[in-house]
């Protein structure tokens, strides 16, 4: 069964809006992350943020993490063309590498 | 891509037929994984490996195989492929770092269609 759920499943805006994802999640974590996959391509990692963290930053990148609530969000500031992809979270219960569960993901398309 | 090819990466074969995927990688990663994609459902984890001859399985193992005699390779094997196992496959390798976090780095994919 899936771990995590991301929400909304489409989303589309305009170049140059921010984008906001979010996931839910069931059990306790170790850390939940983000992966970005372009169509026909396997997915890339974006972000990772530990469970006593609460926001994280990279680039144009901003998550922040609700272990009380067992959610987090992605947010993407000024969007561009290339940021068209599906967005994956993904959960680590932590306690070595038994592999991630992956949510099914947000599509997200920029309109130029 | 931390060095990982998959092959091949587009097969079609028949209903019943054995079919093998193989997961390559070159940085000497001791844990490897084997997913499905598939619309609705995400990635589901089949098979993963902690090492030479040490594997273990995910959530959806049934009608799947694998084998890992060298650290660079993991081989997925459907011994007689169905038409529910077309899908989209993709290999990756993780890397856990101090304190724990695992993160994971994919191939490229395998599509199969099984007619």
């Amino acid at each position: 069964s899936q771990q995590g759920e991301e929400d909304p499943q489409a989303l589309s805006i305009q170049e140059g809006e921010n984008a906001t994802m979010n996931c839910s999640y069931k059990t306790s974590i170790n850390n939940l992350q983000w992966y970005r996959q372009n169509s026909g391509r396997g997915l890339v990692h974006l972000i990772l943020i530990r469970s006593n963290e609460r926001e994280k930053h990279s680039g144009r990148l901003r998550v922040t993490l609700d272990t009380s609530k067992k959610s987090s969000s992605l947010l993407i500031t000024a969007s561009r063309a290339a940021d068209t992809a599906s967005y994956f979270c993904a959960t680590d219960p932590g306690g070595g590498a038994d592999g991630l569960t992956f949510g099914k993901g947000t599509h997200l398309i920029i309109q130029p | 891509d931390a060095g990982i090819t998959q092959s091949p990466r587009h097969k079609v074969t028949e209903t019943g037929t054995p079919v093998t995927l193989r997961c390559h990688q070159t940085e000497n990663h001791r844990y490897m994984y084997w997913y499905r994609q598939d619309p609705g459902h995400g990635l589901r984890l089949i098979h993963y490996s902690y090492g030479v001859k040490d594997t273990d399985k995910g959530e959806v193992s049934d009608g799947y195989s694998v084998s890992r005699s060298k650290t660079e390779d993991f081989l997925l094997t459907l011994e007689s492929a169905t038409s529910s196992q077309t899908s989209v496959y993709f290999c990756a390798i993780s890397e856990v770092r101090p304190g724990g976090q695992e993160t994971q780095y994919f191939g490229p994919g395998t599509r199969l269609l099984v007619l």
